[in-house]
């Protein structure tokens, strides 16, 4: 099984300032990663594919970047919606794909 | 507009049985493999069933297999997840979600549906 992780588990981030998440696996899964968004309550929504397209409708403060094993998600602007836990999954290794254990961004 | 909706949900004894469907809505299903994930209370995220869109492939996660069946209904546009077996691990929010393709290699979630509470206790 891949093992994905993330890191840090929590951000503190003021509004407006820039938020990086990373995401490891434990093997490459080349550009196969997607990123999720979780806002307390609701369900998982795609963020990111391919390692670096946004899903659609995402707004542009959202990227990512990265392959093989190492992955980031960058929030360029924080805003008050963006609060949330972030969660990497691979996609690479059909049929066991894997999430990390997810990053809670949380108001500083 | 993609509309997933679970229903099915709710409290079991361990040992008993459960059956999660999933109603499909705004796109043509048929064309789309789907799965089951789960969220155990303040946990992550664990795929525990996929289906391929004609339903003649399907994947189980290790901690499912042999208790869990997944299967389509595409006449009805409904996912179902026929839980067996159940115990305190099960406990989680099982989501449906649609991939973005026919099989679900190398393909991702989108959208996810509310979920739905499942619940193993005596």
């Amino acid at each position: 099984e891949i093992v994905m992780t993330q890191s840090p588990p929590t951000l503190s981030v003021s509004p407006g300032e820039r938020a990086t998440l990373s995401c490891r696996a434990s093997q490459s899964v080349s550009s196969n990663l997607a990123w999720y968004q979780q806002r307390p309550g609701q369900a998982p929504r795609l963020l990111i594919y391919g390692a670096s397209t946004r899903a659609t409708g995402i707004p542009a403060r959202f990227s990512g970047s990265g392959s093989g094993t190492e992955f980031t998600l960058t929030i360029s602007s924080l805003q008050s919606e963006d609060f949330a836990v972030y969660y990497c999954q691979q996609y690479n290794k059909w049929p066991s794909w894997t999430f990390g254990q997810g990053t809670k961004v949380e108001i500083k | 507009e993609v509309q997933l909706v679970e229903s099915g949900g709710g409290l079991v004894q361990p040992g008993g049985s459960l059956r999660l469907s999933c109603a499909a809505s705004g796109f043509t299903f048929t064309t789309f493999a789907m799965g089951w994930v789960r969220q155990a209370p303040g946990k992550g995220l664990e795929c525990v069933s996929a289906i391929s869109g004609s339903g003649g492939d399907t994947y189980y996660a290790d901690s499912v297999k042999g208790r869990f069946t997944i299967s389509r209904d595409n006449s009805k546009n409904t996912l179902y997840l026929q839980m067996n077996s159940l115990t305190a691990e099960d406990t989680a929010v099982y989501y449906c979600a649609k991939y973005t393709s026919l099989y679900p290699t190398y393909n991702w979630f989108d959208p996810w549906g509310q979920g739905a509470l499942v619940t193993v206790s005596s």
